[in-house]
């Protein structure tokens, strides 16, 4: 089955500098890629995704990009804010999972102001 | 739209205690997930259900575990018998298979706490 691995597992960047996370993914059948953030005491919510037939995509201060030969993508905030601190969770998907989306273990960002 | 609503956000029961949890997924969508958050685990898919049917159980963790979707707008998560071991974040998600893409949408949460 699919099996998706993300890291760091925390990251903690100064207010304005970047941050970046990445994730690996098993199935190259996968096609689906969302990204989740996670504040606290909340539920995760979606913030951008991809699919397999793009390598990048961008929603203002935020890209993912998509390395399908790698097998691997990755998530960048530009101009971080302390708003940004949250924890965010890669997933992937496709047929072979039915619809499930298999998730990363997390990455805690901190963003100092 | 409101969003997935999950009842109640917090329940803290005593060992041993039946324990149900409330899902009303985004109006519309035919595909409900139901997952449990912890520390050690991370977030993991218990059950999903397309179009009111069960489709994959293979997470329950165990026949204390049941879940139900009697129709297209609620859905239950019932333990009985409650653990200590149970005490976690459960959320539902929901999202619509019709559209061929798996964008899931989560509620806040119920933290479940057994004593």
């Amino acid at each position: 089955g699919e099996n998706v691995e993300q890291h760091p597992s925390t990251l903690s960047v100064q207010e304005g500098d970047s941050a970046v996370i990445k994730c690996t993914y098993s199935d190259s059948a996968s096609n689906y890629f969302p990204w989740y953030k996670q504040e606290l005491g909340k539920g995760p919510q979606l913030i951008i995704d991809i699919r397999s037939n793009v390598g990048e995509k961008k929603d203002q201060r935020i890209a993912v990009t998509l390395n399908k030969t790698a097998k691997h993508f990755s998530l960048h905030i530009t101009e971080t804010q302390p708003e940004d601190s949250a924890v965010y969770f890669c997933a992937a998907s496709g047929h072979n999972q039915g619809g499930k989306l298999i998730f990363g273990q997390g990455t805690e960002l901190s963003v100092k102001p | 739209d409101a969003g997935v609503i999950q009842s109640p956000r917090h329940e803290v029961t005593e060992m041993g205690q039946e324990v149900t949890l409330r899902c009303k997924p985004i109006s519309g969508h035919n595909s409900l997930f139901w997952y449990r958050q912890t520390m050690m685990r991370g977030l993991e898919l218990l059950i999903y259900f397309n179009n009111n049917v069960p489709i994959d159980d293979s997470g329950m963790p165990e026949d204390r575990f049941s879940a139900k979707m009697p129709n297209a707008s609620f859905s239950t998560l019932k333990i009985q018998p409650s653990e200590p071991r149970d005490s976690a974040v459960y959320f539902c998600a929901s999202s619509n298979r019709d559209r061929l893409t798996y964008e899931q949408y989560f509620g806040p949460g119920t933290r479940l706490t057994v004593t």
